[in-house]
């Protein structure tokens, strides 16, 4: 089965600190995601990258950013944390396609203090 | 621009009776629908998907879904509920052109005994 890992359960970081949240996969998908998760606003996705190097700006990048230098790690940044940030972040990745599913990681609950 | 509507925040219903999810849609051309589930502190799981053919597919723990072109929608079924069904259960929706998925806000399923 393909796995998509997910370096931290619980993070808790303070105002203003630079956060990075890992995401790796091991099946050789070339597509990856990172969405995030609040209550009653269901998915939104941050960013996305359809290869090493590249990255796209989904529909929420501002204050984030992301870095794909190898195929299998996806990293999603924040600048400089703020509490509205605090939410699940989830990570997921896909063999190219339309219709392929998603894999997702068991994700990161994240809180800035 | 695609989008994907949950209208139910909750649905509620005993054990052994037929549950019913509901996902509408917008896309341009022909739609590529996923569902998936939640279980608490959980990533999201696959259940099932439309890609073309026949309009009701069949997934995994007994769900099915059908698709309605009409009606632009994907409402997932399942003819006997369980208890251990009690999730949060999202819509997804893709265009042929195929970059990121859509999720919808997430319908929150609670099956009583």
């Amino acid at each position: 089965d393909v796995k998509v890992t997910q370096s931290s359960r619980y993070l808790v970081k303070r105002t203003g600190e630079k956060v990075f949240l890992e995401c790796v996969q091991d099946m050789d998908h070339e597509n990856m995601f990172w969405y995030r998760q609040d209550p009653g606003l269901g998915l939104r996705l941050i960013y996305f990258s359809y290869d090493v190097k590249m990255k796209e700006k989904g529909d929420i990048p501002e204050g984030y950013s992301v870095s794909r230098e190898k195929k299998e790690r996806f990293s999603l940044i924040l600048e400089s944390a703020s509490t509205n940030q605090t939410s699940m972040y989830l990570c997921a990745s896909t063999r190219g396609g339309a219709g392929k599913g998603y894999t997702f990681g068991s994700g990161t609950r994240l809180t800035v203090v | 621009a695609q989008s994907v509507a949950q209208p139910e925040d909750q649905v509620n219903v005993a054990e052994g009776n037929p549950l019913t999810v509901k996902c509408t849609y917008s896309v341009s051309g022909n739609p590529y629908l996923f569902w998936y589930v939640q279980y608490p502190n959980r990533g999201l799981q696959f259940l099932l998907k439309y890609i073309t053919g026949d309009n009701l597919v069949k997934g995994s723990y007994g769900f099915e879904a059908e698709f309605n072109k009409s009606q632009t929608s994907f409402h997932l079924k399942k003819p006997s509920a369980l208890v251990s069904d009690s999730a949060l259960y999202f819509c997804a929706v893709r265009d042929q052109a195929g970059t990121a998925l859509i999720f919808g806000k997430g319908t929150t399923l609670s099956v009583s005994s």
